[in-house]
């Protein structure tokens, strides 16, 4: 049974330019979040997908934005990018069903802004 | 909102011997789940253990145990018999309970303990 995959696992941009995360969830999961973890902070919510929704969102910019596609897969887009998005971000998925579940982690990809 | 503090950034502990890490949390829910999660050097976040607020008795799991204060908002994790795949980084974290089906999982981190397991 595959975990929550992230793709790419590294990658570098250069101030203003645009980026584009994928996560896969966990089988049989439906909700993905995504999080920014910066360098030595804990993860920080950035917003959650739900039947192809944005259901919640944290203190991020609308230079962030998403989608979630039928198949629950979803995606991360960072416009106009700055110094200050360099981090790790992590996608979690979960089972909205049957109350408060674990969240599933990726391994992160890890953005590099120069 | 709710936050989450840890005040201990780094700790060390002897292989075999047992920690404890630390986490207090401000929140005004009275129906709420906390969390510990470990963060390995590979990256990839696990849940060590949960514990639902509503419930008195503190949660274990295996070597991985947990004081709950509901009172004092007061979440802590011991560790007994520390193994060198407990390196890692902990993260205590707060989720509020919310009523509808499921409800939305937005979970908030506190800024995590680096713990070392010495040989």
């Amino acid at each position: 049974d595959a975990g929550v995959t992230q793709s790419p696992t590294h990658l570098i941009k250069t101030r203003g330019q645009q980026v584009t995360l994928r996560c896969s969830p966990k089988s049989g999961h439906d909700t993905v979040s995504w999080y920014q973890q910066a360098l030595g902070q804990g993860p920080q919510f950035i917003f959650q997908y739900y039947e192809e929704e944005e259901r919640q969102r944290g203190n991020f910019p609308d230079r962030f934005s998403g989608h979630q596609f039928p198949n629950y897969s979803s995606e991360l887009n960072v416009n106009a990018l700055l110094l200050g998005d360099s981090a790790l971000y992590l996608c979690a998925s979960s089972r909205l069903a049957g109350g408060p579940g674990e969240l599933f982690f990726g391994e992160g990809s890890r953005l590099t802004v120069l | 909102a709710q936050t989450v503090t840890q005040s201990q950034p780094e700790m060390s502990v002897q292989e075999a011997e047992t920690v404890t890490l630390s986490c207090t949390y401000d929140t005004s829910e009275n129906n709420y789940y906390l969390f510990w999660y470990k963060q390995p050097p590979s990256r990839q976040m696990i849940l060590v253990i949960r514990q639902e607020a509503y419930k008195q008795q503190n949660a274990t799991e295996n070597r991985f145990s947990v004081n709950f204060q509901k009172a004092a908002k007061s979440f802590s994790l011991k560790i007994s018999d520390s193994q060198l795949g407990d390196t890692a980084m902990y993260f205590c974290a707060f989720m509020k309970h919310v009523t509808r089906s499921g409800g939305y999982q937005k979970v908030t981190f506190g800024t995590g303990t680096k713990l070392q397991v010495i040989p």
